[in-house]
């Protein structure tokens, strides 16, 4: 596609459910970056993916959080048993190379945990 | 590690007139690179304009620049001449080169361009 994607738009699920959330990054980035941005607040690093490997996952805040890419296009963000906490905007940017180059984001997913 | 600061939660400007957004950040490095995203509402992020920090010109990008003091660690936007669309949420972020996957923010500043 022409500019990162996530699906879904929006979630919401109730507490100690698991969901998924799906980052489809712009055709031939291999950077790949989770964020968390909870309500007036700026994003929150979470983890960053060169190719299919995480290059940095210290911004999981806990075991409850993993993400993956397994083939290098496609990132899913895994939440297990939520938490009314992870409420939040769950955004993924992807770029050509590293974080120094320029990052395109998606639109974000709002989560909602009730 | 590394801090970034945004000290204005909310500016207004209007239409037309020159607004400039404040930024510092914290850190101990020497090679890193600092950007401006804004924010509209529909919540995707957008690259405003990029600065190295070896270089001590400073970015310009049509009415966007930034004025960047690497001594005093700070990185301000101006916008000049400013228009409706430009009314959004501006992050200041900051990238080490030495581990240019992640990116720290501020926590934003709430633009608004009056009529």
């Amino acid at each position: 596609g022409a500019g990162v994607s996530q699906t879904p738009s929006n979630k919401v699920t109730e507490k100690g459910k698991y969901v998924e959330l799906r980052c489809d990054p712009i055709s031939g980035h291999t950077a790949l970056y989770w964020y968390r941005q909870s309500l007036g607040q700026g994003p929150e690093f979470l983890i960053y993916f060169q190719g299919t490997g995480a290059a940095d996952d210290s911004g999981l805040p806990n075991d409850r959080f993993f993400a993956v890419r397994p083939e290098g296009s496609v990132s899913t963000l895994k939440i297990q048993r939520t938490e009314r906490g992870d409420s939040a905007v769950y955004l993924c940017a992807s770029s050509l190379n590293r974080g120094n180059t320029e990052a395109f984001f998606g639109q974000g997913t709002r989560l909602t945990v009730v | 590690a590394q801090t970034v600061t945004q000290s204005q939660p909310e500016m207004s400007v209007q239409e037309a007139e020159t607004v400039t957004l404040s930024c510092t950040y914290d850190t101990s490095e020497n090679n890193y690179y600092l950007f401006w995203y804004k924010q509209p509402p529909s919540r995707q992020m957008i690259l405003v304009i990029r600065q190295e920090a070896y270089k001590q010109q400073n970015a310009t990008e049509n009415r966007f620049s930034v004025n960047f003091q690497k001594a005093a660690k700070s990185f301000s936007l101006k916008i000049s001449d400013s228009q409706l669309g430009d009314t959004a949420m501006y992050f200041c972020a900051f990238i080490l080169n030495t581990n240019a996957g992640k990116s720290t923010f501020g926590d934003g500043t709430t633009l608004t361009v009056k009529p």
